[in-house]
């Protein structure tokens, strides 16, 4: 079957920095998304890896290692509106999302 | 860019009744919707998966006859919730491709939480 695994939650400090992981076994890969989804809104898109390596954009980067089934977030700098939820989803080989359950991020001063 | 709209952001019905909620793509044509749903604290649930001009293709579990899905523009898919009970109550989002490739990522609505009595 198809799985997605991700914590379930994590806790960091203000101004600190966190990795969030993602372990996947997925039929077929066509890319790896993450999204940050605050508590009683929609998610909203973070980033997309589809080769292997880190893909930086700002505060947040995203990696990839498709031999492995495996990704992180890395949130730097984090700041109190950082605490959500954080959703990897894995797009199989008909271009299907599967998501994982989500990672619930709580930030303290 | 590839901005989606839903509506309604809140709403509350009495059981039995049916409800409507919209999706609209804003600024791009969507030839494929996707409609989730997710209860608290537990991750989102594809129920449907909306193709306009054709009949919705929904995912296993999920009833068509109570979920009714119509894509009738490239621009609009709406939800029905028909006869309504309090185990539907649960927030619905919807989503579309942008038009960038199967590949591309998915933008969501702001969502519906439903909340029926």
């Amino acid at each position: 079957g198809q799985n997605i695994d991700q914590p379930t939650e994590m806790t960091a400090t203000e101004g600190a920095i966190v990795q969030i992981n993602c372990t996947y076994q997925t039929s077929g890969f066509n890319g790896l998304f993450w999204y940050q989804q605050h508590a009683g809104e929609a998610p909203t898109f973070l980033s997309y890896n589809v080769l292997d390596g880190l893909e930086e954009k700002g505060r947040f980067s995203s990696f990839l290692s498709r031999s492995k089934g495996y990704s992180y977030l890395l949130l730097k700098e984090l700041q109190m509106k950082d605490s959500a939820s954080y959703l990897c989803a894995v797009m199989d080989s008909n271009y299907q999302l599967i998501w994982g359950a989500g990672t619930k991020l709580i930030i303290k001063p | 860019g590839a901005v989606v709209s839903q509506h309604p952001s809140r709403v509350i019905c009495k059981s039995g009744t049916s409800v409507k909620i919209e999706c609209r793509s804003l600024d791009f044509q969507a030839t494929t919707m996707f409609w989730y749903r997710q209860f608290p604290k537990q991750s989102l649930m594809l129920m449907a998966t909306s193709n306009e001009g054709s009949k919705a293709t929904y995912e296993q579990g999920v009833e068509k006859d109570k979920f009714l899905i119509n894509h009738a523009s490239l621009t609009l898919s709406t939800l029905t919730v028909t006869s309504a009970h309090p185990e539907d109550s649960s927030f619905y989002i919807c989503s579309a491709r942008s038009p960038l490739g199967e590949s591309s990522p998915l933008h969501f609505g702001n969502g519906t939480r439903l909340t029926v009595t």
